[in-house]
Protein backbone atom coordinates (compact mmCIF):
# COMPACT_ATOMS: atom_id res chain seq x y z
CA UNK A 1 0.00 0.00 0.00
CA UNK A 2 0.69 3.83 0.30
CA UNK A 3 2.70 5.21 2.75
CA UNK A 4 4.55 9.10 4.08
CA UNK A 5 8.09 8.74 5.76
CA UNK A 6 9.16 12.34 6.99
CA UNK A 7 11.34 13.12 9.83
CA UNK A 8 10.43 13.29 13.52
CA UNK A 9 10.14 16.27 15.06
CA UNK A 10 10.48 19.13 16.93
CA UNK A 11 12.25 20.37 15.05
CA UNK A 12 13.75 23.79 16.74
CA UNK A 13 15.35 26.66 14.71
CA UNK A 14 16.25 30.10 15.03
CA UNK A 15 14.60 32.67 13.15
CA UNK A 16 15.90 33.52 9.48
CA UNK A 17 17.56 29.75 9.94
CA UNK A 18 17.10 27.24 6.59
CA UNK A 19 14.91 24.60 6.98
CA UNK A 20 14.68 21.30 5.53
CA UNK A 21 12.04 18.64 6.38
CA UNK A 22 12.48 15.19 4.73
CA UNK A 23 9.47 13.18 3.33
CA UNK A 24 9.90 10.03 1.14
CA UNK A 25 7.05 8.13 0.42
CA UNK A 26 5.70 4.67 -1.04
CA UNK A 27 3.32 4.37 -3.75
CA UNK A 28 1.91 2.13 -6.92
CA UNK A 29 1.35 4.10 -9.99
CA UNK A 30 2.01 8.25 -10.02
CA UNK A 31 0.59 10.04 -7.05
CA UNK A 32 0.75 13.84 -6.50
CA UNK A 33 2.64 15.50 -3.38
CA UNK A 34 1.48 17.51 -0.79
CA UNK A 35 2.70 19.74 2.29
CA UNK A 36 0.00 20.42 4.35
CA UNK A 37 0.49 23.32 7.49
CA UNK A 38 -1.28 22.72 11.06
CA UNK A 39 -1.18 26.52 12.72
CA UNK A 40 -1.84 25.83 16.74
CA UNK A 41 -5.32 25.77 16.99
CA UNK A 42 -5.97 25.72 13.49
CA UNK A 43 -7.87 23.56 10.79
CA UNK A 44 -5.14 21.23 7.89
CA UNK A 45 -4.33 23.88 4.99
CA UNK A 46 -2.58 23.59 1.76
CA UNK A 47 0.62 24.86 1.63
CA UNK A 48 1.85 23.45 -1.94
CA UNK A 49 1.62 20.54 -4.37
CA UNK A 50 3.45 18.99 -7.52
CA UNK A 51 1.80 17.03 -9.56
CA UNK A 52 4.14 14.83 -11.67
CA UNK A 53 7.97 14.38 -11.29
CA UNK A 54 10.27 17.36 -11.38
CA UNK A 55 7.83 19.63 -10.34
CA UNK A 56 8.43 22.21 -7.89
CA UNK A 57 5.78 23.29 -5.88
CA UNK A 58 6.20 26.44 -3.99
CA UNK A 59 4.15 29.00 -1.78
CA UNK A 60 4.81 31.81 1.59
CA UNK A 61 8.85 30.91 0.74
CA UNK A 62 8.59 27.21 1.20
CA UNK A 63 9.72 24.74 -1.53
CA UNK A 64 9.35 21.48 -2.47
CA UNK A 65 10.54 19.34 -5.88
CA UNK A 66 9.14 16.14 -7.05
CA UNK A 67 12.00 13.58 -7.00
CA UNK A 68 10.66 10.19 -8.33
CA UNK A 69 14.14 8.75 -8.82
CA UNK A 70 14.57 8.92 -4.88
CA UNK A 71 10.88 8.95 -3.44
CA UNK A 72 11.14 12.26 -2.22
CA UNK A 73 9.88 15.23 -1.55
CA UNK A 74 11.74 17.85 0.71
CA UNK A 75 10.40 21.04 1.83
CA UNK A 76 12.38 23.70 2.00
CA UNK A 77 12.15 27.23 3.48
CA UNK A 78 15.51 29.96 2.85
CA UNK A 79 14.69 32.05 6.16
CA UNK A 80 12.23 30.55 8.40
CA UNK A 81 10.21 33.43 10.80
CA UNK A 82 8.58 32.18 14.10
CA UNK A 83 4.92 33.03 12.29
CA UNK A 84 6.00 29.39 10.78
CA UNK A 85 6.23 27.74 13.70
CA UNK A 86 3.66 24.75 13.13
CA UNK A 87 3.13 20.95 12.22
CA UNK A 88 4.07 20.10 8.62
CA UNK A 89 2.74 17.42 6.50
CA UNK A 90 3.80 15.26 3.89
CA UNK A 91 0.97 13.40 1.98
CA UNK A 92 0.32 11.82 -1.24
CA UNK A 93 -2.68 11.75 -3.15
CA UNK A 94 -3.87 7.73 -4.71
CA UNK A 95 -5.86 8.67 -7.83
CA UNK A 96 -6.42 4.90 -7.54
CA UNK A 97 -10.33 4.91 -8.36
CA UNK A 98 -10.65 7.96 -8.66
CA UNK A 99 -10.79 9.32 -5.29
CA UNK A 100 -7.94 10.74 -4.75
CA UNK A 101 -8.27 9.86 -0.58
CA UNK A 102 -4.94 11.63 0.84
CA UNK A 103 -2.43 9.51 2.71
CA UNK A 104 -0.22 11.28 5.37
CA UNK A 105 2.81 11.05 6.87
CA UNK A 106 3.20 11.63 10.83
CA UNK A 107 3.73 15.24 10.67
CA UNK A 108 7.09 17.23 11.94
CA UNK A 109 6.93 20.23 14.52
CA UNK A 110 8.48 23.23 13.78
CA UNK A 111 9.54 25.70 16.33
CA UNK A 112 11.27 28.76 15.52
CA UNK A 113 12.67 31.08 18.12
CA UNK A 114 14.07 34.28 17.73
CA UNK B 1 -16.73 31.09 1.20
CA UNK B 2 -17.37 30.37 4.41
CA UNK B 3 -15.17 27.26 4.71
CA UNK B 4 -15.63 23.41 5.87
CA UNK B 5 -17.66 23.59 8.98
CA UNK B 6 -17.67 20.98 11.63
CA UNK B 7 -20.01 20.69 14.71
CA UNK B 8 -19.57 20.33 17.58
CA UNK B 9 -16.04 20.83 17.91
CA UNK B 10 -14.99 18.89 21.54
CA UNK B 11 -17.18 16.02 22.33
CA UNK B 12 -17.06 14.28 25.63
CA UNK B 13 -18.74 11.21 26.12
CA UNK B 14 -18.50 7.98 28.37
CA UNK B 15 -17.68 4.61 27.04
CA UNK B 16 -21.25 2.66 25.31
CA UNK B 17 -22.37 6.05 24.43
CA UNK B 18 -23.67 6.66 20.56
CA UNK B 19 -21.87 9.91 19.09
CA UNK B 20 -22.90 12.00 15.89
CA UNK B 21 -20.73 14.39 14.33
CA UNK B 22 -21.80 16.79 11.73
CA UNK B 23 -19.85 18.47 8.52
CA UNK B 24 -21.12 21.01 6.05
CA UNK B 25 -19.07 21.23 3.22
CA UNK B 26 -18.18 24.33 0.73
CA UNK B 27 -21.41 24.73 -0.97
CA UNK B 28 -20.51 24.08 -4.60
CA UNK B 29 -18.25 20.85 -3.36
CA UNK B 30 -19.30 17.63 -4.90
CA UNK B 31 -16.80 15.50 -2.87
CA UNK B 32 -16.76 14.97 0.80
CA UNK B 33 -13.84 12.80 3.00
CA UNK B 34 -13.73 11.76 6.53
CA UNK B 35 -10.80 11.77 8.10
CA UNK B 36 -9.70 10.25 11.61
CA UNK B 37 -6.36 11.81 13.76
CA UNK B 38 -4.76 10.41 16.85
CA UNK B 39 -2.21 12.21 18.89
CA UNK B 40 0.85 12.62 17.32
CA UNK B 41 0.24 11.10 14.18
CA UNK B 42 -1.26 12.13 10.22
CA UNK B 43 -4.91 12.24 9.56
CA UNK B 44 -6.03 8.78 8.01
CA UNK B 45 -8.43 7.93 5.49
CA UNK B 46 -11.82 6.64 6.79
CA UNK B 47 -14.62 7.06 3.80
CA UNK B 48 -15.36 9.54 0.96
CA UNK B 49 -18.18 10.41 -1.14
CA UNK B 50 -19.19 11.96 -4.43
CA UNK B 51 -22.37 13.86 -4.18
CA UNK B 52 -24.79 11.60 -1.97
CA UNK B 53 -22.88 8.33 -2.96
CA UNK B 54 -20.46 6.76 -0.56
CA UNK B 55 -18.00 5.21 -2.62
CA UNK B 56 -14.57 4.01 -0.47
CA UNK B 57 -14.23 3.06 3.18
CA UNK B 58 -11.35 2.16 5.05
CA UNK B 59 -11.06 -0.72 6.72
CA UNK B 60 -10.30 1.66 9.94
CA UNK B 61 -14.02 1.77 9.49
CA UNK B 62 -15.41 -0.76 11.88
CA UNK B 63 -19.22 -1.60 12.15
CA UNK B 64 -19.77 0.69 14.35
CA UNK B 65 -19.18 3.58 12.58
CA UNK B 66 -21.77 4.61 9.77
CA UNK B 67 -21.31 8.18 7.50
CA UNK B 68 -24.23 9.56 5.64
CA UNK B 69 -24.74 12.31 2.92
CA UNK B 70 -27.79 12.35 2.42
CA UNK B 71 -29.03 14.92 -0.47
CA UNK B 72 -25.45 15.19 -1.56
CA UNK B 73 -24.69 18.08 0.94
CA UNK B 74 -23.71 18.06 4.83
CA UNK B 75 -22.59 14.64 6.02
CA UNK B 76 -22.73 13.05 9.18
CA UNK B 77 -20.32 10.33 10.95
CA UNK B 78 -21.92 8.12 14.00
CA UNK B 79 -19.77 5.87 16.02
CA UNK B 80 -21.70 3.49 18.19
CA UNK B 81 -20.76 1.75 21.80
CA UNK B 82 -17.92 4.53 21.86
CA UNK B 83 -14.11 2.71 22.87
CA UNK B 84 -11.66 4.68 24.55
CA UNK B 85 -9.92 3.82 21.01
CA UNK B 86 -12.26 6.09 19.17
CA UNK B 87 -10.79 9.43 20.98
CA UNK B 88 -9.21 10.97 18.26
CA UNK B 89 -9.88 14.05 16.46
CA UNK B 90 -12.14 13.44 13.11
CA UNK B 91 -11.56 15.88 10.56
CA UNK B 92 -14.16 16.66 7.54
CA UNK B 93 -12.75 17.55 3.84
CA UNK B 94 -14.29 18.52 0.83
CA UNK B 95 -12.99 19.21 -2.57
CA UNK B 96 -14.46 19.92 -6.54
CA UNK B 97 -15.07 16.76 -8.43
CA UNK B 98 -12.47 16.77 -11.14
CA UNK B 99 -10.95 14.45 -13.36
CA UNK B 100 -7.67 15.60 -11.85
CA UNK B 101 -6.78 16.33 -8.44
CA UNK B 102 -8.40 19.57 -6.49
CA UNK B 103 -7.43 20.90 -2.69
CA UNK B 104 -8.83 18.99 -0.05
CA UNK B 105 -10.19 21.99 2.24
CA UNK B 106 -10.46 21.17 5.71
CA UNK B 107 -12.71 21.85 8.24
CA UNK B 108 -11.20 22.46 12.14
CA UNK B 109 -12.02 19.07 13.37
CA UNK B 110 -14.20 17.32 16.11
CA UNK B 111 -12.41 16.07 18.69
CA UNK B 112 -14.20 13.55 20.41
CA UNK B 113 -12.96 12.10 23.85
CA UNK B 114 -14.25 8.74 25.36
CA UNK B 115 -13.73 8.36 29.26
Amino acid sequence: GNSVTQMEGPVTLSEEAFLTINCTYTATGYPSLFWYVQYPGEGLQLLLKATKADDKGSNKGFEATYRKETTSFHLEKGSVQVSDSAVYFCALSDQTGGGNKLTFGTGTQLKVEL
Amino acid sequence: DTGVSQDPRHKITKRGQNVTFRCDPISEHNRLYWYRQTLGQGPEFLTYFQNEAQLEKSRLLSDRFSAERPKGSFSTLEIQRTEQGDSAMYLCASSPLAGGFYEQYFGPGTRLTVT
